[in-house]
């Protein structure tokens, strides 16, 4: 089944580490999203790329690195000048042509934990 | 910059209830927009979405929403909710010039039996 998996589901961090989020998918899409969700605060977008090798930050970009370099894949790293990053982390990919585009699919999620 | 407004943050119904959620967006331009749902314990899914057309749209479960272009509304309806509609639902809204979505807050809706 096509689909998105990211890993790990949970994650421990001590302060000052920095932690690499995986997200992959199956479905050829052109465009992959990483956005951050906090309790009442709906979902807020770290980086989005919408072609391989190029990408873009979104609102909270601070404190977090990607990279694209396969269409597959685009991991997130939490670095440890991200100020708060006890959160749960939600990869999306979508098409960027066709009936379906614009559409989000997105992962189970992880959530990162810092101690 | 564009921004979206939810102005529910929780609700919570009787079953047979009918339900509307408020979704209000900043952007002036040609907009896609979408209601997306999260069921306890599953991923976010898209619920249903307004690209051009007829202003109302239906999507799954029963779902409805229509777009009132002058309002810069995108409000979600449903007759009589089950307990299964028990969820948060997200409004998002992305213009056709930007590579993005913008999402809401969220709305929380428990729906008793």
């Amino acid at each position: 089944d096509g689909g998105i998996t990211q890993s790990p589901k949970y994650l421990f961090r001590k302060e000052g580490q920095n932690v690499t989020l995986s997200c992959e998918q199956n479905l050829n899409h052109d465009a992959m999203y990483w956005y951050r969700q906090d309790p009442g605060q709906g979902l807020r977008l770290i980086y989005y790329s919408q072609i391989v090798n190029d990408f873009q930050k979104g609102d909270i970009a601070e404190g977090y690195s990607v990279s694209r370099e396969k269409k597959e894949s685009f991991p997130l790293t939490v670095t440890s000048a991200q100020k708060n990053p006890t959160a749960f982390y939600l990869c999306a990919s979508s098409l960027r042509t066709g009936s379906g585009a614009n559409v989000l699919t997105f992962g189970a999620g992880s959530r990162l934990t810092v101690l | 910059a564009q921004s979206v407004s939810q102005h529910n943050h929780h609700v919570i119904l009787s079953e047979a209830a009918s339900l509307e959620l408020g979704c209000n967006y900043s952007y002036g331009g040609t907009v896609n927009l979408f209601w997306y749902v999260q069921y306890p314990g599953q991923h976010l899914q898209l619920l249903l979405k307004y690209f051009s057309g007829d202003p109302l749209v239906k999507g799954i479960k029963g779902f409805e929403a229509e777009f009132i272009k002058s309002k810069f509304s995108f409000n979600l309806r449903k007759p009589s909710v089950q307990w299964s509609d028990t969820a948060e639902y997200f409004c998002a809204v992305k213009n056709t010039n930007a590579g993005k979505s913008t999402f809401g807050d969220g709305t929380t809706l428990t729906v008793k039996p």
